[in-house]
């Protein structure tokens, strides 16, 4: 099993310009999150679906960030346009539910926002 | 306040000692506690579910106490490779992680 996927793994841009970032979930599993840590703030949830459906997006914190999940392979977070203070790393996690609870984090993507 | 909050360590200690970290929750609904451990520069993995009835994996137990809203982990005879950051899970519907609490095992 290749575990959840994140590309890309370090992505340095500069401010105002659009940051995509995807993530493959574990295959079976039902929910993914996406979160964001630093230093300051430690990690934070920002948006959480349940197939492919966002059930939680209370996190973001506004809307420059968007999500999607396309299908249950796949998903993606968008900031337009991004901001120094976006600068983080941010996971991606998957979840097989039914009663299971462990959640699995892909390798993070850092991002840099100059 | 937090909803989930961990001892701000650093922990510092010498190999086979033992170490215990507290998690205070603020939410009486949760339902569901976890402990998971975060390597430097890499992501956080389950180290341990825990149970009501409080469980033990090897040298790690975990504990939870409801009527006071917290949960614990015990480390035994610890090793340098337990040097990582210890972060305490809380579900309510979702999942709300402490800040985490930084061991490090010495020589």
């Amino acid at each position: 099993d290749a575990g959840v996927i994140q590309s890309p793994r370090h992505e340095v841009t500069e401010m105002g310009q659009e940051v995509t970032l995807r993530c493959k979930p574990i295959s079976g599993h039902n929910s993914l999150f996406w979160y964001r840590q630093t230093m300051m703030r430690g990690l934070e949830l920002l948006i959480y679906f349940n197939n492919n459906v966002p059930i939680d997006d209370s996190g973001m914190p506004e809307d420059r960030f968007s999500a999607k999940m396309p299908n249950a392979s796949f998903s993606t977070l968008k900031i337009q346009p991004s901001e120094p203070r976006d600068s983080a790393v941010y996971f991606c996690a998957s979840l097989r539910g039914g009663g299971v609870n462990e959640q699995f984090f892909g390798p993070g993507t850092r991002l840099t926002v100059l | 306040r937090k909803e989930v909050e961990q001892d701000p360590g650093p922990f510092n200690v010498p190999e086979g000692a033992t170490v215990a970290f507290n998690c205070t929750y603020s939410n009486s609904a949760s339902q569901s506690f976890f402990w998971y451990r975060q390597d430097c520069r890499k992501e956080p993995k389950l180290l341990m579910s825990v149970y009501s009835s409080g469980n033990e994996d090897g040298r790690f137990t975990a504990q939870l106490n409801r009527a006071s809203q917290y949960i614990s982990l015990l480390i035994r005879d610890s090793k340098l490779s337990d040097s990582a950051t210890y972060l305490c899970v809380v579900n309510v519907g979702k999942s709300t992680f402490g800040d985490g609490t930084t061991l490090t095992v010495k020589p």
